[in-house]
């Protein structure tokens, strides 16, 4: 059974530039969040679809956004990147059923530097 | 306001001894806890969770145990291994707007010496 699949892993980018990040679930999977992880703060949560439908939201601007399509992928999108947005961004899939229902499933991540 | 605290971030511990990690909360509301193991380069992996209701659950060399009078929990590794040597994240579960929203705590690096 494949993973959370990220692409990229590793991206470059300068200040007020936007990014994309892209996230395959695991398959059966219809819930996906998002996570920020920098040095010192942990794991910040940016928001969760399900369903193509964002069901919590994080405590970040609104530069951040995401979206989820019909299969489940999801992507997020930062625009007017700030050096603060520097971070290992993680995506987890969570569902099909089971004891493991709710037990998260992280990704590689994508790990962005903005200069 | 940080409701999972992680307050050592880093531990070191002699291979064969015990490794204790510790976290603590502020919310009571809490319906389950986690704790996740993180490689460099990679994401977390899910390690070993325990109910509120309970207060020990044990899974090989890993055993969690909750306080809830003192909203403290600790995960045991006995005995340490070097590939143990990672950063540990504890991690609460709270039933919220239809799904379980999960709050980390900052980690603790756990480096096992051989």
């Amino acid at each position: 059974k494949a993973g959370v699949t990220q692409t990229p892993r590793y991206l470059i980018k300068t200040r007020g530039q936007q990014v994309t990040l892209s996230c395959s679930p695991i398959s059966g999977h219809r819930s996906v969040s998002w996570y920020q992880q920098t040095p010192g703060q942990g794991l910040q949560f940016l928001f969760e679809y399900f369903s193509e439908t964002q069901r919590n939201k994080g405590n970040f601007p609104g530069r951040f956004s995401g979206r989820q399509f019909s299969n489940s992928r999801s992507e997020m999108n930062v625009s007017t990147l700030e050096l603060g947005d520097s971070a290992l961004y993680l995506c987890a899939s969570m569902g099909g059923g089971g004891s493991g229902a709710n037990v998260l499933t992280f990704g590689a991540g994508s790990r962005l530097t903005v200069l | 306001d940080q409701q999972v605290k992680q307050n050592s971030p880093s531990l070191s511990v002699q291979e064969g001894r015990i490794s204790i990690l510790n976290c603590d909360y502020t919310n009571s509301m809490f319906d389950y806890f986690l704790w996740y193991k993180k490689y460099p380069a990679e994401g977390p992996t899910f390690l070993i969770s325990i109910s509120s209701i309970k207060d020990k659950n044990e899974d090989g060399r890993f055993t969690v145990f909750l306080n809830k009078s003192a909203k403290h929990l600790s995960l045991h590794i006995v005995p340490s291994q070097p590939g143990d040597s990672a950063v540990y994240f504890c991690a609460a579960m709270v039933y919220t707007s239809g799904t379980y929203k999960y709050i980390f705590g900052t980690g603790t690096r756990l480096k096992v010496l051989a």
